[in-house]
């Protein structure tokens, strides 16, 4: 199991509250990312980070904001939820080179009512 | 455009057959291709990558892929299924260049009978 983490794991909120999702990795990477993956299982990247206070937008428009203020750390913050936001979020880190395989956390199931 | 696909929905197998999840993909230049594995309410799980050399790539829990240049195609193979090999197979390329994103495919759900 690779070290990437994620809180909460199940996260069940109102529409219209502010939610942040965390994301940690202790491997040191310069690289990591934010996919949501919807019900039918496919994934879509919807930000990234080469490194401490660089953050991109990916290739599916998403609502929510990310920072990268510490390497080890790449919050995703959504200010005010909607139904539209259910989804599973799935952080992932890599080393520098698009060789290098990307680690995945255990992803957050958010469900906004 | 760069694309990934993998053509299968489902695959269904008995257990002790050799398994095949098939993968074909579209890119410019020389790809970098990965498979994932997805059991129930967890993370990808990395199993193998091919980068260059030889075109058969072995990975974890006994599986391995094939590269086929010609036919643009990296197939995901186990010669033997275990039951405990259910779960949500994913196909990826890697676009290369600083930003090491990857492109998935929509991903294959192996089924395993007993």
């Amino acid at each position: 199991e690779a070290d990437i983490y994620q809180t909460p794991r199940y996260l069940v909120i109102g529409t219209g509250k502010k939610i942040t999702l965390e994301c940690s990795q202790t491997m040191g990477h310069d690289k990591m990312y934010w996919y949501q993956q919807d019900p039918g299982m496919e994934l879509h990247l919807i930000h990234y980070s080469y490194g401490v206070n660089s953050t991109e937008k990916g290739d599916l428009s998403s609502e929510s904001t990310v920072s990268r203020i510490r390497t080890e750390h790449f919050p995703l913050t959504l200010e005010s939820a909607r139904p539209s936001h259910t989804s599973q979020y799935l952080c992932a880190s890599s080393r520098v080179l698009s060789l290098h395989e990307q680690y995945f956390g255990p992803g957050t199931r958010l469900t906004v009512t | 455009a760069q694309s990934v696909a993998q053509p299968e929905d489902q695959v269904n197998v008995a257990e002790g057959n050799p398994l095949t999840v098939k993968c074909t993909y579209s890119v410019s230049g020389n790809p970098y291709l990965f498979w994932y594995v997805q059991y129930p309410n967890r993370g990808l799980q990395f199993l193998l990558k091919y980068i260059t050399g030889d075109n058969l790539v072995k990975g974890s829990y006994g599986f391995e892929a094939e590269f086929n240049k010609s036919q643009t195609s990296f197939h995901l193979k186990k010669p033997s299924a275990l039951v405990s090999d259910s779960a949500l197979y994913f196909c990826a390329v890697s676009l290369g260049g600083a930003t090491n994103k990857l492109i998935f495919g929509t991903g294959t759900l192996l089924a395993v009978q007993p």
